[in-house]
């Protein structure tokens, strides 16, 4: 069983529009989430971090955590098609050495 | 400021070959890890140095693959007698560790080396 699961996609968005990505993970321990976005060909580049249940907001990124569902999620306002790229879910263990990745969702953003 | 750097960008080889990748971290973070990602897949985790210590090695990394950061500095990684299974894109990260028990860093990749066996 996948530790850290994410829908492949693609998931299409028209441009302006909210994108919402979404990541289950099996750690109940697990405490720090991250979300990466990868360009095709590119290497994974850091957008956001969260640690604590709840809403963590920067710029027109929103992530979300639940810790109860085991759930973590990605907000992107005002969709623009430079956004379209694939989106990777990490979830740190508790050792603080390693982050396992989900397989990424795929995003599509249309003008 | 300048992120992490790692060479060669592309190397390809064949099979039965030994190749060696070279990572250089951001140069005030502590810890440095390997991570290899195959096409469609997300990245997967080989191996972690904090300073010169390597401290935890996946199952995926055999007898085949070795790590090294000797001064604490930058990292090499080996694989010997490569395989066509060992084509993928092989990534480098650092973090600077300051949460300590109960939680991971943030952790910043290089460019990757991209591996094509023959």
């Amino acid at each position: 069983q996948k530790e850290v699961e994410q829908n492949s996609g693609p998931l299409s968005v028209p441009e302006g529009a909210i994108a919402s990505l979404n990541c289950t993970y099996s750690d109940r321990g697990s405490q720090s989430f991250f979300w990466y976005r990868q360009y095709s060909g590119k290497s994974p580049e850091l957008i956001m971090f969260i640690y604590s249940n709840g809403d963590k907001e920067d710029g027109r990124f929103t992530a979300q955590l639940n810790k109860a569902s085991q759930y973590v999620s990605l907000l992107i306002r005002d969709s623009q098609p430079s956004d379209s790229a694939t989106y990777l879910c990490a979830v740190g263990n508790n050792a603080g050495n390693m982050l396992t990745f989900g397989g990424g969702t795929r995003l599509m953003v249309k003008p | 400021d300048t992120g992490v750097s790692q060479d060669p960008r592309h190397k390809i080889t064949k099979r039965g070959q030994n190749v060696t990748f070279r990572c250089d971290p951001i140069s005030e973070h502590n810890r440095l890890y390997w991570y290899r990602q195959t096409l469609g897949q997300g990245p997967e985790f080989l191996t972690y140095f904090q300073n010169e210590a390597q401290l935890e090695k996946s199952r995926l990394l055999s007898d085949r693959f070795s790590a090294e950061r000797p001064k604490g500095s930058f990292s090499t990684l080996e694989i010997q007698r490569t395989e066509q299974g060992d084509s993928a894109m092989y990534l480098c990260a650092s973090s600077l560790a300051f949460r300590g028990a109960g939680g991971s860093d943030e952790q910043f990749f290089g460019p990757g080396t991209r591996l094509t066996v023959l």
